[in-house]
């Protein structure tokens, strides 16, 4: 199972938008509406920031956000702000019982 | 709050072994899924294994079936990784996590595995 496709790095300015990429094939992200997205910050443990594609858990703020179109998937954070700098990485259901994640995407906030 | 605490981790030999523990303490231990998520330095998370709540269905990666064994033991809300025929490649910190509908909404903070001589 080849890892999905994220951009290494992305960078913004406080207060602006970023989107990250996540693009997979039809046999993970096309066919399932199980895409997710963790934010991580070195040494500690990730933390779910976006699953089912859309939806937000509890208590993550609503400047991220999430969306599919065909087998790329995309996270949106708004209204940049110091604390989101970490490294970011979608993860997708591949069938048969296996998951695939991105190679992870760093985000600087200049 | 839900906590998971990896333990077992540390330095061994290429073809040794090594066992990882995940203790979950905090939660409904047996209800879930578990799985373990590796990685390496300098490189992204990659998917190793999965065991469903009663332990009765076990799914691998490639790259360590055949040498991973993922377990657990309901009763003392633990999750197991047991590592044999360890390669240069299984370098990694990993991670335990809980999965709920497909995604991971717990994890550990990760245990430290270096295979080398």
């Amino acid at each position: 199972q080849s890892a999905l496709t994220q951009p290494a790095s992305v960078s913004g300015s406080p207060g602006q938008s970023i989107t990250i990429s996540c693009t997979g094939t039809s046999s993970d992200v096309g066919s399932y509406n199980f895409v997710s997205w963790y934010q991580h910050h070195p040494g500690k443990a990730p933390k779910l920031m976006i699953y089912e594609g859309t939806k937000r858990p509890s208590g993550v703020s609503n400047r991220f956000s999430g969306s599919k179109s065909g087998n790329t998937a995309s996270l949106t954070i708004s209204g940049l702000q110091a604390e989101d700098e970490a490294d970011y990485y979608c993860c997708s259901f591949a069938g048969s019982i296996t998951w695939v994640f991105g190679g992870g995407t760093k985000l600087t906030v200049l | 709050e839900v906590q998971l605490v990896e333990s077992g981790g540390g330095l061994v030999q290429p073809g040794g072994s090594l066992r990882l523990s995940c203790a979950a303490p905090e939660f409904t231990f047996s209800s879930y899924w578990m799985h373990w998520v590796r990685q390496a330095p300098g490189k992204g998370l990659v998917w190793v294994s999965r065991i469903n709540s009663d332990g009765y269905s076990i799914y691998y990666a490639d790259s360590v079936k055949g040498r991973f064994t993922i377990s657990r033991d309901n009763a003392k809300n633990t999750l197991y990784l047991q590592m044999n025929s360890l390669r240069a490649e299984d370098t990694a910190v990993y991670y335990c996590a809980r999965m709920v509908n497909h995604h991971f909404d717990y994890w550990g903070q990760g245990a430290l595995v270096t295979v080398s001589s």
